[in-house]
This record gives C-alpha cells, sequence and structure tokens, in this order.
C-alpha cells in the first residue's frame, strides 16, 4: 500500500532554514506528481508546492514562491522542501501528498505529517 | 486565485441524520471539486473526487453533487466514525486552494 513517511519537522529560529523530507514507497514514485501542503494550528489546509512527475516543472503559492524549493530524488524515492528565510507563520503540520493518475491535483494519499515550528 | 467558501464552519447532528455540507467557488471549476476527510489528530483521506466519484473504500452514505460554483457533500445516514473535519479543494487550477472546513460533532 501507498506510504509516505515525512521527516526534518523541528523547530528553528526566524529567519532559519528546515529541510523536509519524504520517504515514498508502495507505489512507482517516478510516475506520479507530488505536492507539499501544510495546516497551521487550528486552521486549514494551505497547498504548498507541486512537483512533476520527472522534476521538469515546480509550481509555488505565492505565500512561499522565493523562499521554499520543492524537489524530489527518484533514484531514491523521496521528496523534499527545503524551506528557507523562515518566519512565525510558517509554522504548521507538512504533508507531504500524491498526486493522482488521473489528476496530478487530486490529492490521493497523505504523509502523516512533520510539525515545523518556527519560534525565537 | 479562486477562493473557496465552505458552510456551515460547523455542525451537531445525530445518528442516523442526513448531513449536507456545501462549497462555493468564486470561479466556475467544472466539476473539479474534491473532498477530504480529516479526523482528529490525523492527516486528511480523499473522500471524493470531481464532485461526485468515491475513492475506493468510502462507504456509500457519502455523496457528492454540483458544478461549477456550487458543491454539496452528503452523508445520508450519519455514523459515529463521521466525526471529522471536511474540506473542499478545487483542482481546476494552480494555485490549489481548500475551503476553511467543515467541523461535523455527533
Amino acid at each position: 500500500q501507498v506510504q509516505l513517511v515525512e521527516s526534518g519537522g523541528a523547530v528553528v529560529r526566524p529567519g532559519g532554514s528546515l529541510r523536509l523530507s519524504c520517504a515514498a514507497s508502495g507505489f512507482t514514485f517516478s510516475d506520479f506528481g507530488m505536492h507539499w501542503v501544510r495546516q497551521a494550528p487550528g486552521k486549514g489546509l494551505e497547498w504548498l508546492a507541486f512537483i512533476r512527475y520527472d522534476g521538469s516543472n515546480e509550481y509555488y503559492s505565492d505565500s512561499v514562491k522565493g523562499r521554499f524549493t520543492i524537489s524530489r530524488d527518484n533514484s531514491k524515492n523521496t521528496l523534499y522542501l527545503q524551506m528557507n528565510s523562515l518566519r512565525p507563520q510558517d509554522t504548521a503540520v507538512y504533508y507531504c501528498v500524491k498526486g493522482n493518475i488521473l489528476s496530478n491535483s487530486i490529492l490521493d494519499h497523505w504523509g502523516q505529517g512533520t510539525l515545523g515550528t518556527v519560534s525565537s | 486565485d479562486i477562493q473557496m467558501t465552505q458552510s456551515p464552519s460547523s455542525l451537531s447532528a445525530s445518528i442516523g441524520d442526513r448531513v449536507t455540507i456545501t462549497c462555493r467557488a468564486s470561479q466556475n471549476l467544472r466539476t473539479y471539486l474534491n473532498w477530504y476527510q480529516q479526523k482528529p489528530g490525523k492527516a486528511p483521506s480523499l473522500l471524493i473526487y470531481h464532485t461526485s466519484n468515491l475513492q475506493n473504500g468510502v462507504p456509500s452514505r457519502f455523496s457528492g453533487s454540483g458544478s461549477g460554483t456550487d458543491f454539496t457533500l452528503t452523508i445520508s445516514s450519519l455514523q459515529p466514525e463521521d466525526s471529522a473535519i471536511y474540506h473542499c479543494q478545487q483542482s481546476s487550477t494552480t494555485p490549489l486552494t481548500f475551503g476553511g472546513g467543515t467541523k461535523v460533532e455527533i
């Protein structure tokens, strides 16, 4: 079965950096687009970024464009999110999410999430 | 960006009740609207995609309808395990956007 396991969440100071990883298994990782979605404490879901199955294109929300970078290593079945210039409002649970075969924009499997806290 | 508005933000209902949640988009989505269920302390899971298609394993008491800008998620007979937050999401264009969520309490 599909498994997505995020790691890398931590407490960082404002202006700092964090790199999240997502280990994928149970499906052919290199065939699917992947997303990062976050959820601030007690808040709704916010889509952050998408990368195509082969890494050829990336898309970002305006709130993270220029600060966050999504990438993938298909040889390691791993998705990444490099987060720079972090702000307190970036505090959230970060989810790695798989796109669907019918449409990349259908989010059909979610990891358990990893918590990133930005605080001084 | 497409704005998604869900109503109500929360509701309380009894076992066996019919529950309806609505989602309104600021632009025409055709049928590119998906629903997710999020139980307390858990990640969301896909419930319905493209307005009315049930994801594998989702009970038939869940159904979705609508098109354009107005969509509905219906639970025909509420069960204890349906206590959760329900999120709508448009998949018409990036950035993907979500509604604010509807908390369903039993």
